[in-house]
């Protein structure tokens, strides 16, 4: 089936730092491409939809500045967080929308990454 | 406003016992609804869906849903539960006419089997 590659599974840096998250589809083109981020005991939300080759569009109260995506490849999405702060610590997913090739279940063609853990100290 | 709501954070239950996991949503018009499922290290699975047509929707693992427009819930459901159920659970949402993939979670709820 097809998979969804999200490294690093957990990092920890230092406040002012900049941390990248890479999501890769690795077994079918990611034409859209989506990060979400999950506080403890709080929903997964929706922080921005990106499509390979333009800009990533944003949800209301997202800072592009900080939270800079870049999908510049059919396979591979990656999310950077700009000087970390120790509010940024959270759970980061990514999910990845195959709408050319392979199917998921019941044909919505939409895959998730195992998530990453980011600590800021 | 609109929102996806699992009131249970947190749900025990003995192996071979049912289950029931809530869902209300808060939306303008029916969204289509979907309820995934996360094991740890393990990216989120979707069980099943709801777009439209027979409001009980049959799932894998055993699992199944019943919409119900009335209540606004779409609720997860299975008769016996076995201890590999034990994961988190979320109930999703896409909204209608919005882009496919584009989904608003509940903030899940964590499923722990007792043997």
């Amino acid at each position: 089936g097809a998979v969804v590659s999200q490294h690093p599974s957990w990092v920890i840096c230092k406040s002012g730092t900049s941390v990248k998250i890479e999501c890769r589809s690795l077994d079918f083109q990611a034409t859209t491409m989506f990060w979400y981020r999950q506080f403890p005991k709080q929903s997964l939300m929706l922080m921005a939809t990106s499509n390979e080759g333009s800009k990533a569009t944003y949800e209301q109260g997202v800072e592009k500045d900080k939270f800079l995506i870049n999908h510049a490849s059919l396979t591979l999405s990656t999310l950077t967080v700009t000087s970390a702060h120790p509010e940024d610590s959270s759970f980061y997913i990514c999910s990845a929308r195959d709408s050319i090739g392979a199917q998921g279940l019941w044909g919505e063609k939409l895959f998730f990454g195992s998530g990453t853990q980011l600590s800021v100290l | 406003a609109q929102s996806v709501t699992q009131p249970d954070i947190h749900i025990t239950v003995s192996e071979g016992a049912s289950l029931e996991l809530r869902c209300n949503y808060s939306y303008g018009a029916t969204p289509y609804l979907f309820w995934y499922v996360q094991s740890p290290g393990q990216g989120l699975q979707l069980l099943l869906k709801y777009f439209s047509g027979d409001t009980l929707v049959q799932g894998i693992k055993g699992f199944e849903a019943e919409f119900k427009r009335s209540q606004s819930s779409f609720n997860l459901r299975k008769p016996s539960v076995h201890w590999s159920d034990a994961a988190e659970y979320f109930c999703a949402v896409r909204p209608r006419g919005s882009t496919l993939g584009r989904l608003y979670f509940g903030r899940g709820t964590q499923l722990t089997v007792w043997p």
